[in-house]
């Protein structure tokens, strides 16, 4: 079982649908996670950081962290069509990544449709 | 704020030769510093961590002969790819380490012919 099981997609929704991405995890000790957005032969941008378990708001983004079910989801309002990239959650078990890095999941392949 | 650069963006090397890429900080300064590759339709994994003024940290599998990681400077990591071969063409994305995550540079495109 890999540690970050991500759904590489493709996830394709109309325009101004509402988008919602996931990750589970094995390692219980992650603590911080991450979701980043990387658009075709670019780095990955990051766009929400969490540490406790619950919701974080962003604009049209939400990230939730369910650590007893080790879960986490984000969820994207009114998506657009500059949305479309691949979405990657990342954990680690230490504030920045600390001495481990980040583990990344697989990525998931979001396309909006105008 | 929290800007990494890298350098070059794309790299065409003939097999055999040693590649050099940059990573910076731009506006902040970083003790620790991430190498990452990423092959085709696949995740980031981690080569290397990387730690200014001491040796890096490589992970398991990674040749650390091979790859070579200087982290001179709180704003400045290398890494160099010695001897390239066809199979090391991947996406290497660097990342810089401030208090609550890591932000990434844009990537170098490595492909040796």
């Amino acid at each position: 079982q890999k540690e970050v099981e991500q759904d590489p997609g493709p996830l394709s929704v109309p325009e101004g649908a509402i988008v919602s991405l996931n990750c589970t995890y094995s390692n219980s000790a992650f603590q911080y996670f991450m979701w980043y957005r990387q658009y075709s032969r670019k780095g990955p941008e990051l766009l929400m950081y969490t540490y406790s378990s619950g919701n974080k708001e962003d604009g049209r983004f939400t990230a939730q962290v369910d650590k007893s079910s080790k879960y986490i989801s984000l969820f994207i309002r009114d998506s657009q069509p500059s949305d479309s990239a691949t979405y990657l959650c990342a954990m680690s078990r230490y504030s920045g990544g600390g001495a481990d890095g980040l583990t990344f999941g697989k990525g998931t392949h979001l396309i909006i449709q105008p | 704020g929290a800007v990494v650069s890298q350098h070059p963006s794309w790299v065409i090397c003939k097999s055999g030769t040693s590649v050099k890429i940059e990573c910076r900080s731009l506006d902040f300064q970083a003790t620790t510093m991430f190498w990452y590759r990423q092959f085709p339709k696949q995740s980031l994994m981690l080569m290397a961590t990387s730690n200014e003024g001491s040796k890096a940290t490589y992970e398991q599998g990674v040749e650390k002969d091979k790859f070579l990681i200087n982290h001179a400077s709180l704003t400045l990591s290398t890494l160099t790819v010695t001897s390239a071969h066809p199979e090391d063409s991947s996406f290497y994305i660097c990342s810089a380490s401030l208090p609550e995550t890591q932000y990434f540079g844009p990537g170098t495109r490595l492909l040796v012919l």
